[in-house]
């Protein structure tokens, strides 16, 4: 079955930079992409970019081009997010999840547990 | 950017009760919508993809509809357990959009 398992919570200075992980397993990896999503304290869900795990070619979301890098590791299954130059509105829960780009049936199928980032001023 | 409004933003129903979310794409879609639904403090789940597709699992009283620009979630019978977030998600181009979510409330 399909997982995403992702690295713990995270506190940083503002100023910064974070770096989330999320560990794929149950399926081919570069088959599919990965999108991040991020939801900040009782807000709604928010796209911030995506990444193929077989080309690695990203599209992140325009307010945040600049500061977020997202890389994947076809050896070990797993993508990465890094922030950088956070902000106290950085301050969220950070969600992988799976994503097939032009197969509806697999587009954010699968979500990690999410990660919280808290940035302090 | 395509934006998605998404109405009501909350609501009030009683359990057994027939509701509608709606979500209004700027511009044409396709079929591309996904229906998610959050729990407090949980991980999104998805009820709905390509607009009408019932995710695997998940109980047939969820069903969507639409194409374009107009795009329905319905839940035929509420059930106690489906008094939560919904959110709608446009994934015909980058970036993709959510929609701003419907906090549904027992009445």
């Amino acid at each position: 079955q399909v997982h995403l398992v992702q690295s713990g919570p995270e506190v940083k200075k503002a100023g910064a930079s974070v770096k989330v992980s999320c560990k794929a397993s149950g399926y081919t990896f570069t088959s599919y992409g990965i999108s991040w999503v991020r939801q900040a304290p009782g807000l709604g869900l928010e796209w911030m970019g995506w990444i193929s795990a077989h080309k690695g070619n990203t599209i992140s979301a325009q307010e945040l081009q600049g500061r977020v890098t997202m890389t994947t590791d076809s050896a070990t299954s797993t993508a990465y997010m890094e922030l950088r130059s956070l902000i106290s509105d950085d301050t969220a829960v950070y969600y992988c999840a799976r994503d097939g780009g032009i197969t509806p049936r697999a587009v954010l199928d699968y979500w990690g547990q999410g990660t919280l980032v808290t940035v302090s001023s | 950017d395509i934006q998605m409004t998404q109405s009501p933003s909350a609501m009030s129903a009683s359990v057994g009760d027939r509701v509608t979310i709606t979500c209004r794409a700027s511009q044409g879609i396709s079929n591309y919508l996904a229906w998610f639904q959050q729990k407090p403090g949980k991980v999104p789940k998805r009820l709905i993809y390509a607009a009408s597709s019932l995710q695997s699992g998940v109980p047939s009283r969820f069903s969507g509809s639409g194409s374009g620009t107009e795009f329905t979630l319905t839940i035929s019978s509420l059930q106690p357990e489906d008094f939560t977030t919904y959110y709608c998600l446009q994934h015909n181009s980058y970036p993709y959009t959510f929609g701003q979510g419907t906090n549904l409330e027992i009445e």
